[in-house]
């Protein structure tokens, strides 16, 4: 079964270094998304693309992250520098295509960030 | 924007009994509605979704009812078992499922041997 790869697993960082996490969706899904969960709650979007364009990036604290998708298919989210309110989990997701009316979500293991 | 509210936060259950996990949300808009489950230190895993134009669906154990005049939806799980065990989160979206999803905060649900 296809599933969305993430890596690394686990990173742990001191505050003010960079840090970076790639992501490689399922094959042939044109629509990768990040989402940063909190210890204890539910997921949050911070950006979406439609290969390799930009469809929604509202929620990305721009000032520190940023994110890209090259060649329309693996991304790689980066934060600098990274501050101890971003310790969370960043999880990928891909899905088949954009503005379907079937469409779904199928998300990675998550890249689980510790910053001291 | 989406709201999504989610309760109970925490949901106690009898292996084999039934288990029933609620979320409203806000926006008229939205019409695709996915139950997540995750285990601890994993991603989370699609195991059911609704879109607008059905009122319920089933799928073996599990079934999701959707009441659009009242903005909720709900999760049941029927004879429970062990492995049930994990927290579940409901979502929303306004675009079919291909954009952003909206998550409440999460049921963790204990299945008591």
């Amino acid at each position: 079964e296809a599933e969305v790869a993430q890596s690394p697993r686990y990173k742990i960082t001191e505050k003010s270094q960079a840090v970076a996490f790639w992501c490689d969706p399922i094959s042939g899904h044109a629509t990768l998304y990040w989402y940063r969960q909190i210890l204890g709650q539910g997921p949050e979007l911070l950006v979406q693309f439609q290969d390799e364009s930009v469809v929604d990036d509202s929620q990305l604290p721009k000032d520190r992250f940023s994110a890209e998708r090259l060649k329309g298919v693996d991304s790689t989210l980066k934060i600098q520098p990274a501050e101890l309110g971003d310790s969370a989990m960043y999880l990928c997701a891909s899905s088949l295509r954009a503005g379907g009316s079937t469409d779904t979500q199928y998300f990675g293991p998550g890249t689980r960030l510790t910053v001291l | 924007g989406e709201n999504v509210e989610q309760h109970p936060s925490t949901l106690s259950v009898q292996e084999g009994d039934s288990a029933v996990i609620k979320c409203t949300y806000s926006d008229s808009a939205s019409n695709y509605f996915p139950w997540y489950k995750q285990e601890l230190g994993k991603g989370p895993q699609l195991i059911i979704d609704i879109r607008s134009n059905v009122g319920e669906k089933k799928d073996q154990r599990i079934a999701v009812t959707l009441n659009k005049t009242a903005k909720h939806f709900s999760l049941h799980i029927t004879e429970t078992q062990p492995e049930d065990s994990a927290v579940y989160f409901c979502a929303a979206s306004w675009g079919g499922g291909a954009d952003g999803l909206t998550f409440g905060k999460g049921t963790h649900l204990i299945i008591q041997p």
